[in-house]
C-alpha cells in the first residue's frame, strides 16, 4: 500500500517563527501537491512540483521536490496566525491515473 | 471566483437508508471526483468520473455506491444503504485537465454525512 507520511502530526509555533512541514513515501510519485484546509472547508491547492529537485515560493511558502520523488517539504517563513490551518500532500501514483493519494497531515496552529 | 458547491451541508440518516450526496462542479470542468474523510482520518478517493462514465474507483467504492450526472451541472454521489461506517465528510471535486500533475483539483467544502 502507497502511503505519504507527513511530519510533524501536530505544531504550534508563535507568530514569527519558520517552520518545516516534511512529506514522505517509500514510492516514487510523478508530482506532489500541497494543500490547505481549514475547518469546516474542503483542500486548496497551494502548489504542484513535477520536477525532482524543484523548488517553488509561493511568498513566505517555499515547496521543494526531492531529487527521487518520494518526499517533499514545505517551508513557512515568519509564521503568520492566518497559516493556521491543516497541510496536505497529496500526489498521483503515475502518469496514466487521477487518483490522488493524501498525506496524513500536519495540523498547524499559530499563535499571535 | 467559481467554486465547487456541495449540497446539503450536513445530513443525518438512520442506517439502511439511502442516502444521495450533490455537487455542482464548476461549470466548464469536464473531471469529475467524489473523496471523503472520515474524522481524524486522511482524505481518501472514492471515484472519478468523465465523458458521463466512471474512469477510475477505489476499492471503497462498492456496489453500495454510484455516481451520476443527472443533466448538465450537477454530479451526485448515492449511497444505497447507508452502514455506520459510512460516516465521514464527502469532498466533491473537479477538475479542467486530466492530468493531476499539471490540472487543478478544485474541491467542495464537503458533505458531512452521518449515520445512525
Amino acid at each position: 500500500t502507497q502511503l505519504l507520511e507527513q511530519s510533524p502530526q501536530f505544531l504550534s509555533i508563535q507568530e514569527g517563527e519558520n517552520l518545516t512541514v516534511y512529506c514522505n513515501s517509500s514510492s516514487v510519485f510523478s508530482s506532489l501537491q500541497w494543500y490547505r484546509q481549514e475547518p469546516g472547508e474542503g483542500p486548496v491547492l497551494l502548489v504542484t512540483v513535477v520536477t525532482g529537485g524543484e523548488v517553488k515560493k509561493l511568498k513566505r511558502l517555499t515547496f521543494q521536490f526531492g531529487d527521487a520523488r518520494k518526499d517533499s517539504s514545505l517551508h513557512i517563513t515568519a509564521a503568520q496566525p492566518g497559516d493556521t490551518g491543516l497541510y496536505l500532500c497529496a500526489g498521483p501514483r503515475s502518469y496514466n491515473t487521477d487518483k490522488l493519494i493524501f498525506g496524513t497531515g500536519t495540523r498547524l496552529q499559530v499563535f499571535p | 471566483e467559481p467554486e465547487v458547491t456541495q449540497t446539503p451541508s450536513h445530513q443525518v440518516t438512520q442506517m439502511g437508508q439511502e442516502v444521495i450526496l450533490r455537487c455542482v462542479p464548476i461549470s466548464n470542468h469536464l473531471y469529475f471526483y467524489w473523496y471523503r474523510q472520515i474524522l481524524g482520518q486522511k482524505v481518501e478517493f472514492l471515484v472519478s468520473f468523465y465523458n458521463n462514465e466512471i474512469s477510475e474507483k477505489s476499492e471503497i467504492f462498492d456496489d453500495q455506491f454510484s455516481v451520476e450526472r443527472p443533466d448538465g451541472s450537477n454530479f451526485t454521489l448515492k449511497i444505497r444503504s447507508t452502514k455506520l461506517e459510512d460516516s465521514a465528510m464527502y469532498f466533491c471535486a473537479s477538475s479542467g485537465a486530466a492530468d493531476p500533475n499539471t490540472g487543478e483539483l478544485f474541491f467542495g467544502e464537503g458533505s458531512r454525512l452521518t449515520v445512525l
